[in-house]
């Protein structure tokens, strides 16, 4: 079945520094691609997606890329702020008819320190 | 306007109780779904439906039981309460097709005592 495997947390590191968060895949076809984010106390909000390979997703600085050839889709950030503080989901949904779910990684929890 | 909304936010109950909880959209999608998140932050989907008719479930306890009375909504009922029910729920959805965005509600942070 699908499955999607992120670099396991918890990330810390100061503010302004690059991050790169990790996602790989696996999945019958071409799925569509996605990160969410969870702030704290907060529910799932989209942070960006790909829908087809080399599509480059990016919002509020953060992007990735559809990778098909290694079947990636790492999240970066350039300069990183403490209010990107939260906990991140890499999530692959697939084409089949009838079983288009969201299958998500296990997420990654990401502090900014001043 | 809140497009996936859901209630209540937060439920303590006790253990063998009966709860439902209720999900609304305002989007106009075709699809619903109920998802789990537990204690380590993981999350998996428990049921789908498309325009009322129930189209995913997954290994769910039959205490759990979806009802769909129409397109706009989506209620979670849960019999018989257990401690590892404590999770959070949350209610989804999104228009037919892989590349659309699946948007999420705020969440059911429900506690069993």
């Amino acid at each position: 079945g699908d499955s999607v495997t992120q670099m396991e947390g918890p990330v810390t590191l100061s503010e302004e520094a690059f991050l790169t968060i990790n996602c790989t895949y696996t999945a019958t076809g071409y799925p569509s691609l996605f990160w969410y984010v969870q702030y704290p106390g907060e529910g799932l909000q989209l942070l960006l997606k790909a829908t087809k390979a080399d599509d480059k997703g990016s919002n509020k600085g953060f992007e990735a890329t559809y990778r098909k050839e290694t079947t990636s889709f790492h999240l970066e950030k350039g300069s990183v702020q403490v209010s990107d503080s939260a906990v991140y989901f890499c999530a692959l949904r697939g084409r089949r008819i009838g079983n288009e779910k969201l299958t998500f990684g296990t997420g990654t929890r990401l502090t900014i320190i001043p | 306007d809140t497009a996936v909304s859901q209630t209540p936010k937060y439920l303590v109950t006790q253990m063998g109780n009966d709860k439902s909880i209720k999900c609304e959209q305002n989007l106009g999608h075709d699809t619903m779904y109920w998802y789990k998140q537990d204690s380590k932050k993981f999350l998996k989907i428990m049921f789908s439906y498309n325009n009322k008719e129930l189209i995913i479930n997954e290994t769910v306890p039959n205490r759990f039981s979806p009802k769909s009375p129409d397109k706009a909504h989506l209620n979670l009922h849960i019999n018989s309460l257990e401690l590892g029910d404590s999770a959070v729920y949350f209610c989804a959805s999104s228009p037919v097709g892989a590349g659309n965005t699946i948007y999420f509600g705020e969440g059911s942070w429900l506690t069993v005592v």
